[in-house]
């Protein structure tokens, strides 16, 4: 079966740092160009970042630029988004997703991030 | 960056009747071999979103026929034929012509 499955949120605060993970089984993220998308609860969907297949070209929200860093491990099969300086309205549910001509095909569960003090 | 608009935001039909949702871009979606880059996704309650359609018309595998999308350039629909229970959900379109990849605001469909 064919599964992305975030983990690494949880609760920090504000000006803190997270690393957030895909793990992908029943497919080669080799082969994959992949993105992760953002949700504040309650409110709609918000790209975050791009990676292409090998990792060497990544491409980022201005929103975001300068606090997040994209990353993939394809021998882990593995996807990661490091993000510092976190604000309270970087609250979301993050999810990652295969991106095939920009389309997002396959979504993960979700990971929640929620920045509180 | 492209802006998608999409109406209305909510929106209540009967089970089995017809659901419009209208989607349109800032910017004209044609990429160079003429096929718009629009997609459609469905969202369900603590569910992440599945993507129904991509270039605007081409319905993903096992997405059932009652879900098509038409249009081009900058206005393009989504249209569920003969609304059924399980379609009760937020449906996004998003432009995947460029990056930044942007979404429209969601259009909530419940039944009447």
């Amino acid at each position: 079966e064919v599964q992305l499955v975030e983990s690494g949120g949880g609760l920090v605060q504000p000006g803190g740092s997270l690393r957030l993970s895909c793990a992908a089984s029943g497919f080669a993220l080799s082969a994959y160009w992949m993105s992760w998308v953002r949700q504040a609860p309650g409110r709609g969907l918000e790209w975050v970042a791009n990676t292409n297949s090998d990792g060497g070209q990544k491409y980022y929200s201005d929103s975001l630029k300068g606090r997040i860093t994209i990353s993939r491990d394809n021998a882990k099969n593995s996807l990661y988004l490091q993000m510092n300086s976190l604000r309270v309205d970087d609250t979301a549910v993050y999810y990652c997703a295969t991106n095939a001509w920009e389309v997002l095909k396959v979504w993960g569960q979700g990971t929640l991030v929620t920045v509180s003090s | 960056d492209i802006v998608m608009t999409q109406s209305p935001d909510s929106l209540a039909v009967s089970l089995g009747e017809r659901a419009t949702i209208n989607c349109k871009s800032s910017q004209i979606l044609y990429s160079s071999d003429n096929k718009s880059r629009l997609a459609w996704y469905q969202q369900k309650p603590g569910q992440p979103p599945k993507l129904l359609i991509s270039w605007a018309s081409t319905r993903e595998s096992g997405v059932p026929d009652r879900f098509s999308g038409s249009g081009s350039a900058t206005d393009f629909t989504l249209t569920i034929s003969g609304l059924q229970p399980e379609d009760v959900a937020v449906y996004y379109c998003q432009q995947h012509y460029t990056i930044p990849l942007t979404f429209g605001g969601g259009t909530k469909v419940e039944i009447k």
